[in-house]
């Protein structure tokens, strides 16, 4: 396995529009997490997964952000409408269950919402 | 919100020197972990702290866990120009939420 991979690494779209980004994380790992990075700034922690149950979502930044994981593997986190301030790095990490501390993450998707 | 502070927040020292960078906050977590991140990709795991006190060398690196469980210090020896990048503190609570540090950005000068 090569790891957590996020597609696509760039994405550029006009304000107003929807945008939705792919997470596959390694292969084994049942938990599954999405944060946003602003510059300077440390990953912000949005929402996560444990298989196909999403356990946390109160810290979605607003109702344009969603997120699913149908079948417990790849995952998806929408954002509809967006708005300049969406422009940041989205980063998906994974974890085992059992040691679920111990987070990999994914290259990131860079959003830049003009 | 339970914030993760980190200090300094911006080093540039000269390769060979030991340098501390520290990880405060006025909670508790059941574990923490420090990463470090290149521009433009994800965060590479270093090392999870789990017990109060604990202390992990992983090589030139030294983490410790503060007793109380609130804060956290990496040590590195001998600075490398390969060790540059940003170094970030995490802090997990028992709902396994992850509440990141606001970085510590290094640069060590050949």
């Amino acid at each position: 396995d090569t790891g957590v991979s996020q597609d696509p690494r760039h994405k550029i779209t006009k304000r107003g529009q929807n945008v939705t980004f792919r997470c596959d994380p390694i292969s084994e790992h049942n938990r599954l997490y999405w944060y946003r990075q602003t510059l300077g700034q440390g990953p912000e922690f949005l929402t996560y997964f444990q298989n196909e149950a999403q356990l946390e979502k109160s810290r979605l930044l607003s109702d344009r952000f969603s997120a699913e994981r149908p079948k417990g593997s790849f995952s998806t986190l929408e954002i509809q409408r967006t708005e300049q301030g969406d422009s940041a790095m989205y980063l998906c990490a994974s974890s085992l269950l059992l040691s679920s501390y111990e987070q990999y993450f994914g290259p990131g998707t860079r959003l830049t919402v003009t | 919100t339970q914030l993760l502070e980190q200090s300094p927040q911006f080093l540039s020292i000269q390769e060979g020197e030991n340098l501390t960078v520290y990880c405060n906050s006025s909670s508790v977590f059941s574990s923490l972990q420090w990463y470090r991140q290149e521009p433009g990709e994800g965060p590479v795991l270093l090392v999870t702290v789990v017990t109060g006190g604990e202390v992990k060398k992983l090589k030139r690196l030294t983490f410790q866990f503060g007793d109380a469980r609130k804060d956290s210090s990496l040590h590195i020896t001998a600075a490398q120009p390969g060790d540059t990048g940003l170094y970030l503190c995490a802090g997990a609570n028992t709902g396994n939420q992850f509440y990141f540090g606001t970085g510590t950005s290094l640069t060590v000068i050949p």
